[in-house]
C-alpha cells in the first residue's frame, strides 16, 4: 500500500525557517517524481513544486511565490522529500501535501499544517 | 500562466441524480505526445484531495465507474452519475502541461 506522511509543521514566526518531511513507502521512491501542494485555510490548492526523479535529473521547478525562498530535495535511500521553507511570511500559512508524481499528483499525504504568526 | 476556470463553484444535487462540472483553460492542454495534461481531483470535508481522473479521461485506480471525463483542448467535463452522499466535498480540475501546474478554483459538491 502507498502511503505518504508529512511531518515538521508547527507555529513560526515571520521571516524564520520550517523544513518538511514527506516520507514514502510502499512503492519504489526513487522511481518517482514528488510534488508538493499547499492549501491556505478555506482557500482552494496552490502547487507549490516538485523535484523529478534522480533519473530524470533529480530537479526541481518552483511556484514563483516561493521561488527562492523554498527548497525541495530528496534522499532516496531514506525514502524522504524535504521542503525547506525559509524567509517564511504569514501568506505562507497552509497545510502543505505531498504526493506522488508530477503530471498527476496520486497518493497524497494527510498534510502538515504551517502557521507564519508572530 | 494557464488560467483554469471551473463552473459552477457550487452546486446542489439529489441523490441518483447526475452533476456535471466544466473546466475551461486559457489554452490548449494538449501535448505534442498526444496527451492531454488535464486532471480531476476531489478533497473531501477534512481530507486530503485524491485523484479521480488524469488524461482528462482515464480513471484512477479504484475510483468508481460513476465518475467519468470528456473533453479536448481547452474544455472539459467532469460527470458524476448516481450521486452518492460520499460524494460531497470540492472538486478541482488541474492543468499539468505548462509551468507552473494550476488548479482550478475548485467546485463544491454538496447533497440535496
Amino acid at each position: 500500500e502507498v502511503q505518504l506522511v508529512e511531518s515538521g509543521g508547527g507555529l513560526v514566526q515571520p521571516g524564520r525557517s520550517l523544513r518538511l518531511t514527506c516520507r514514502g513507502s510502499g512503492f519504489t521512491f526513487g522511481n518517482h517524481s514528488m510534488t508538493w501542494v499547499r492549501q491556505a485555510p478555506g482557500k482552494g490548492l496552490e502547487w507549490v513544486g516538485f523535484i523529478r526523479s534522480r533519473g530524470h535529473g533529480g530537479t526541481t521547478e518552483y511556484a514563483a511565490s516561493v521561488k527562492g525562498r523554498f527548497t525541495i530535495s530528496r534522499d532516496d535511500s531514506k525514502s524522504v522529500a524535504y521542503l525547506q521553507m525559509n524567509s517564511l511570511k504569514t501568506e505562507d500559512t497552509a497545510v502543505y501535501y505531498c504526493s506522488k508524481s508530477r503530471y498527476f499528483p496520486h497518493y497524497w499525504g494527510q498534510g502538515a499544517l504551517v502557521t507564519v504568526s508572530a | 500562466d494557464i488560467v483554469m476556470t471551473q463552473t459552477p463553484l457550487s452546486l446542489s444535487v439529489t441523490p441518483g441524480q447526475t452533476a456535471s462540472i466544466t473546466c475551461k483553460s486559457s489554452q490548449s492542454l494538449l501535448f505534442s505526445d498526444g496527451k492531454t495534461y488535464l486532471s480531476w481531483y476531489l478533497q473531501k470535508p477534512g481530507q486530503s484531495p485524491q485523484l479521480l481522473i488524469y488524461e482528462v479521461s482515464n480513471l484512477f485506480s479504484g475510483v468508481p465507474d460513476r465518475f467519468s471525463g470528456s473533453g479536448s483542448g481547452t474544455d472539459f467535463t467532469l460527470k458524476i452519475s448516481r450521486v452518492e452522499a460520499e460524494d460531497v466535498g470540492v472538486f478541482y480540475c488541474m492543468q499539468s502541461i505548462q509551468l507552473p501546474i494550476i488548479f482550478g478554483q475548485g467546485t463544491r459538491l454538496e447533497i440535496k
